[in-house]
């Protein structure tokens, strides 16, 4: 069975422009998770998609960040204008129930100059 | 809120020492706890997890740690490391409140095993 796989593994943007992160979650699992962590620091929470809908979505920095899961399968994140803060690691997670395991990617390594 | 703190950002040990990673974590309800480990270039895993129960969680690799409710502690220990323990570990929470469902993690402690 695949895992959790992650696109890009690792993306070099100038400040400005624009990157859209892939998430695809192992299959039938209905809670996909968004993770960042920069430069050392805690892993922080971004979001949460029950399927399709937007469960908790309280870490989302700003509203240059926007994050969709379509039909409740694979899901996105864009970062738009990107901003020399946004570099860091993005990590994306997917668990059937409440009490499980996440199952992590290997993440997505953001850089913005 | 939540929060998780992991008081060692690395750790340096010798092969067959033990070692402790140490957590703390605060949040006003009954609390599930879990480690995961990142190994170089992977993703993180789950290593152990507290639900309920004995307080006393184990690993298929010879990890443990204590759940202690008084000290809002969840340390993890191994009586005697390998080289292929070197990884970096995180410490998490999730709540009741929230049904489980958001996991909060720490900074991560980087255990470094030398031969």
């Amino acid at each position: 069975e695949a895992g959790v796989t992650q696109f890009p593994s690792h993306s070099v943007i100038e400040k400005g422009q624009t990157v859209t992160l892939r998430c695809d979650p192992i299959s039938g699992h209905d809670n996909l998770y968004w993770y960042r962590r920069v430069m050392g620091k805690e892993i922080k929470f971004l979001l949460h998609f029950v399927k399709e809908s937007k469960q908790d979505e309280s870490g989302m920095p700003n509203n240059r960040f926007l994050a969709e899961r379509t039909g409740g399968t694979y899901s996105t994140l864009k970062v738009q204008p990107a901003e020399l803060e946004d570099s860091g690691v993005y990590f994306c997670a997917s668990k059937e129930g409440n009490t499980g395991e996440l199952f992590f990617g290997e993440g997505s390594r953001l850089t913005v100059l | 809120a939540q929060s998780v703190t992991q008081l060692d950002s690395q750790v340096p040990v010798f092969e067959e020492a033990p070692v402790e990673l140490r957590c703390n974590y605060s949040s006003s309800v009954s609390v599930y706890l879990f480690w995961y480990v990142q190994y170089p270039n992977q993703g993180l895993q789950l290593l152990l997890k507290y639900l309920s129960g004995s307080t006393l969680v184990e690993s298929i690799n010879g990890f443990e740690a204590e759940f202690n409710k008084s000290q809002t502690s969840f340390h993890l220990r191994k009586p005697s490391v390998h080289i292929s323990d070197t990884a970096e570990y995180f410490c998490a929470v999730s709540d009741r409140y929230t049904g489980g469902f958001k996991t909060i993690f720490g900074a991560g402690t980087r255990l470094f095993v030398k031969a």
